[in-house]
């Protein structure tokens, strides 16, 4: 039943590290997003992709590398791991309307990375 | 892409109580949403209204929107302390992304 849904949920690691943090919508949604969350719980859009193609990429260092396999799966791959990495991830799915219209978004529960 | 800003930061109202939230923009928009996060959780949308709209119903939430002021309020009537979360409001110019602003974080007391 679970509309948009993230693993892990909890992910610890260490720098310089590489992890990997999954999402899967079952909306029949055409249009992924990933936000990050920091400490001050400020939301800031990081990726959006539409129809497995990248529609919005933010200034997000490119040690971050989002890979939609199909229009179901946003997956977020981040390399070489870093202390101010440490936030709550979240994917989010919409309907795309095209440019003219912006619909609600569907949040996942989120992923909370500690970097040690 | 520009991000709300919501006033106050923070309310603590009693159970049963009204709250009332109010967000300001600062260009003109294609529509306005509200969405609430619960403590540790993702966001839910919570209503969309459009510009060409004044005011909309969902439940035990009133929206209203004033675009000659730019600015939207949330109403909550009868509060319950399942409200408690942190409220956001996301004016939507279309193309550009979505921006969450610091929100404003409800306290509703038993």
């Amino acid at each position: 039943d679970t509309a948009v849904s993230q693993t892990p949920k909890y992910l610890v690691t260490q720098m310089g590290n590489d992890k990997s943090i999954k999402c899967e919508q079952n909306l029949g949604h055409d249009t992924m997003y990933w936000y990050k969350q920091d400490s001050k719980k400020f939301l800031k859009i990081m990726f959006s992709y539409n129809n497995k193609e990248l529609i919005i990429n933010e200034t997000v260092p490119n040690r971050f590398s989002p890979k939609s396999p199909d229009k179901a799966h946003l997956n977020l791959h981040i390399n070489s791991l870093e202390l101010g990495d440490s936030a709550v991830y979240f994917c989010a799915s919409s309907l795309y309307s095209g440019r003219d219209s912006y619909n609600e978004q569907f949040f996942g529960p989120g992923t909370r990375l500690t970097v040690l | 892409s520009q991000q709300g800003e919501e006033d106050p930061q923070a309310l603590s109202i009693q159970e049963g109580e009204n709250a009332t939230m109010n967000c300001s923009y600062k260009t003109s928009i294609n529509n306005l949403q509200w969405y609430r996060q619960n403590s540790g959780r993702g966001l839910v949308h919570l209503i969309l209204i459009r510009s060409n709209e004044r005011e909309k119903h969902s439940g035990r939430l009133r929206v209203t929107l004033d675009t000659s002021k730019k600015s939207s309020s949330l109403l909550i009537t009868a509060s319950r302390a399942a409200d408690t979360a942190s409220y956001f409001c996301v004016p939507i110019n279309y193309g550009q992304n979505f921006v969450f602003g610091p929100g404003t974080r409800l306290s509703v007391l038993p």
